[in-house]
């Protein structure tokens, strides 16, 4: 079965130093894979996607993602964190060979927390 | 805007009434899906349509849940005598998807509705 963990609830991180917000996966083949980012009261939007090539992918606001087949993970990354970062993150899975024709299986998300 | 839009944005209503959401996808994408998103959770599938057809349904959607697509454009998702357990925020997407096509295509979301069932 297809299935994402994201291990931290919440990650700290002070302005202007690098952010990690980790993600594990499992999926029955090679996966797609997706961050988006949820501010209060907002719908998801949509950050950045991994579907094949270069295992770094680069995305929306200065974030980037490692996808990292022999660890099963796609981390998601940004080298100096901004207050205005701080809100909701989830990662996604599409699995192309799980038989469903639609739907992404998302984590728990993270509560990214910048501090000034 | 271009973007996804949902309708309402929030909806409070009593256990064992009738409600209905509506959802206008980005104008081009043919792909149409809803999600329900409780607190602290990630957003959970419901069903998915392809143009007008209703092509995946998720076991969360009980035979109280309903939705349609009928002309492929907008979508609407009913719920019949809600209870308290369907408080949630309901989310809509939309992609570009061809037809047994690239399943990656980027799914993008609407505000959702949040509702409320006291």
């Amino acid at each position: 079965a297809q299935s994402v963990a994201q291990p931290e609830d919440q990650v700290n991180v002070a302005e202007g130093n690098p952010l990690t917000v980790k993600c594990t996966y499992s999926v029955s083949g090679n996966p797609y894979l997706f961050w988006y980012v949820q501010y209060p009261n907002r719908g998801l939007q949509f950050l950045l996607k991994y579907i094949t090539g270069d295992n770094l992918v680069k995305g929306s606001y200065g974030f980037e993602a490692e996808f990292n087949k022999s660890q099963t993970s796609f981390h998601l990354k940004k080298p100096s964190a901004l207050v205005s970062d701080s809100a909701l993150y989830f990662c996604a899975v599409r699995d192309p060979y799980g038989g469903s024709q639609g739907n992404l299986i998302f984590g728990k998300g993270t509560k990214l927390s910048v501090k000034p | 805007d271009t973007g996804v839009s949902q309708n309402p944005r929030h909806k409070i209503t009593k256990r064992g009434q009738n409600v209905t959401f509506r959802c206008d996808p980005i104008s081009e994408h043919n792909r149409l899906y809803w999600y329900r998103q409780t607190l602290g959770q990630g957003p959970e599938f419901l069903t998915y349509f392809q143009n007008e057809a209703q092509l995946e349904k998720s076991r969360l959607l009980s035979d109280r849940f309903s939705a349609e697509r009928p002309k492929g454009s907008f979508s609407t998702l009913e719920i019949q005598r809600t209870e308290q357990g369907d408080s949630a925020m309901y989310l809509c997407a939309s992609s570009i998807g061809l037809a047994g096509g690239n399943q990656a295509n980027t799914q993008y979301f609407g505000p959702g509705t949040r509702l409320t069932v006291l």
